[in-house]
């Protein structure tokens, strides 16, 4: 079964502090999607991790990828309150014919 | 960076009519296209994919007689909802996988709210 779990489901940050989601998946991946999202809002890309070791950066968040242990993390540095969104993962499996399979998201709330 | 489109934003319908939402890739061709819905506070279920020229392929639980997709051009998708109801209403967001380059990605439209009276 094509599984994609994240955890958190739901992150009270303080500003300033550092914190980490996490992702896993069931099974081979081509790529790793992270997206963000906004309160009645559609989905903002963030990153796409292409391959093992895969790491990418942008402002206070950077993302990796573990094929080998099937996880990914986004990690948030230094937290400020305009970060507060849900964040996404999702997994590009060969299996389901590259469509794309949605962790459950992280709400994110950070707070002064 | 590549953009996706939705039309309308938001609908508000009575039960039982027809709605159509239009997915459009702005700068870029985009040969499939999907379409998802999300309820409140949950994370996003796949539909179904649209091809273009072919016949979309529909996730398992999803009345493919209800929800109507044609992809007629590289650029535009359309889905239906036939004979709405309340259990209809919900966010549905498009997305077109943009091929262009070495580093393919999917793009999400802006979504569209449906409420079902």
């Amino acid at each position: 079964e094509l599984k994609v779990e994240q955890n958190p489901l739901f992150l009270s940050m303080q500003e300033e502090k550092n914190y980490t989601i996490y992702c896993n998946y069931s099974t081979t991946s081509d790529r790793l999607y992270w997206y963000r999202q906004d309160p009645g809002k559609s989905l903002e890309s963030l990153f796409v991790l292409l391959s093992n070791g895969a790491v990418k950066q942008e402002g206070r968040l950077m993302a990796s990828l573990d094929t080998k242990a099937r996880l990914s993390t986004l990690h948030i540095t230094a937290a400020v309150h305009d970060l507060s969104a849900t964040y996404f993962c999702a997994v590009d499996f060969k299996a389901a014919g590259n469509k794309l399979t949605f962790g459950g998201g992280t709400r994110v709330l950070v707070k002064p | 960076g590549a953009v996706v489109s939705q039309h309308p934003s938001w609908v508000i319908c009575k039960s039982g009519t027809s709605v159509k939402i239009e997915c459009r890739s702005l700068d870029f061709q985009a040969t499939t296209m999907f379409w998802y819905r999300q309820f409140p506070k949950q994370s996003l279920m796949l539909m179904a994919t649209s091809n273009e020229g072919s016949k979309a392929t529909y996730e398992q639980g999803v009345e493919k007689d209800k929800f109507l997709i044609n992809h007629a051009s590289l650029t535009l998708s359309t889905l239906t909802v036939t004979s709405a109801h309340p259990e209809d209403s919900s966010f549905y967001i498009c997305s077109a996988r943009d091929r262009r380059g070495n580093q393919e990605t999917q793009y999400f439209g802006p979504g569209t709210r449906l409420l079902v009276l």
